[in-house]
């Protein structure tokens, strides 16, 4: 069974605190994301990362950065963690797309921020 | 830019009735894919459906059907005779090109089977 794991279900933490969340896909997929998902707002991606130690800014980089040393493990740093950063945050993962074929992303089950 | 309106904040609707889920979409490419996901209250999100831009073809799978119309800019999602299971929050999603697979997601709608 493929599993994209999040280190953590919820998390509580206080600003100015430095966050780290961290995920792993089990299926050797080159392509992860990291999303926030607010309500009223759907997903939008923070991060993306193609291949090891590669990574590009989603739509809403601000105040947060990425790591990716392994292929399998994809991680989400809060630098300053604030109050607006309280959020659920969703890792997903998926193969390299080839010519015109795009495959679906498979999620984690996401890790809930709260920022005091 | 690429967008995706869903325009049905939340709907509620009574075991056994079919309910219908709109996308619409927008983007200048000509080449693309859409997708609906199912967000159970375990909160990871389940791939539904992949339809590429050049696919016109409704799409059944079982209680579930999509009805993609390209004249339109919409990919609409249909659960017949509805159950309390299918209580989720469900998303369209539009995955741009180039963009290594880059998603683009509505806001997604609440759906509330009641028993």
């Amino acid at each position: 069974d493929v599993k994209v794991t999040q280190s953590s279900r919820y998390l509580v933490k206080r600003t100015g605190e430095k966050v780290f969340l961290e995920c792993v896909q089990d299926m050797d997929h080159e392509n992860m994301f990291w999303y926030r998902q607010d309500p009223g707002l759907g997903l939008r991606l923070i991060y993306f990362s193609y291949d090891v130690k590669m990574k590009e800014k989603g739509d809403i980089p601000e105040g947060y950065s990425v790591s990716r040393e392994k292929k399998e493990r994809f991680s989400l740093i809060l630098e300053s963690a604030s109050t607006n950063q309280t959020s659920m945050y969703l890792c997903a993962s998926s193969p390299r797309a080839s010519g015109s074929s795009y495959n679906e992303q498979f999620f984690g089950p996401g890790t809930r921020l709260t920022v005091l | 830019a690429q967008k995706v309106t869903q325009a049905q904040t939340e709907i509620s609707v009574v075991e056994k009735e079919d309910v219908t889920l709109d996308c619409v979409y927008e983007t200048r490419d000509t080449t693309y894919y859409l997708f609906w996901y199912k967000q159970p209250p375990s909160g990871e999100l389940v791939f539904l459906i992949r339809r590429n831009s050049f696919d016109e073809q409704n799409e059944i799978s079982g209680r579930y059907s999509w009805n993609f119309q390209k004249s339109t800019s919409s990919f609409n999602f249909t659960i017949t005779a509805s159950q309390v299971v299918d209580s989720a929050v469900y998303f369209c999603a539009l995955s741009e090109y180039p963009g290594g697979n880059k998603l683009v997601f509505g806001a997604g709608t609440i759906l509330r089977v009641k028993s």
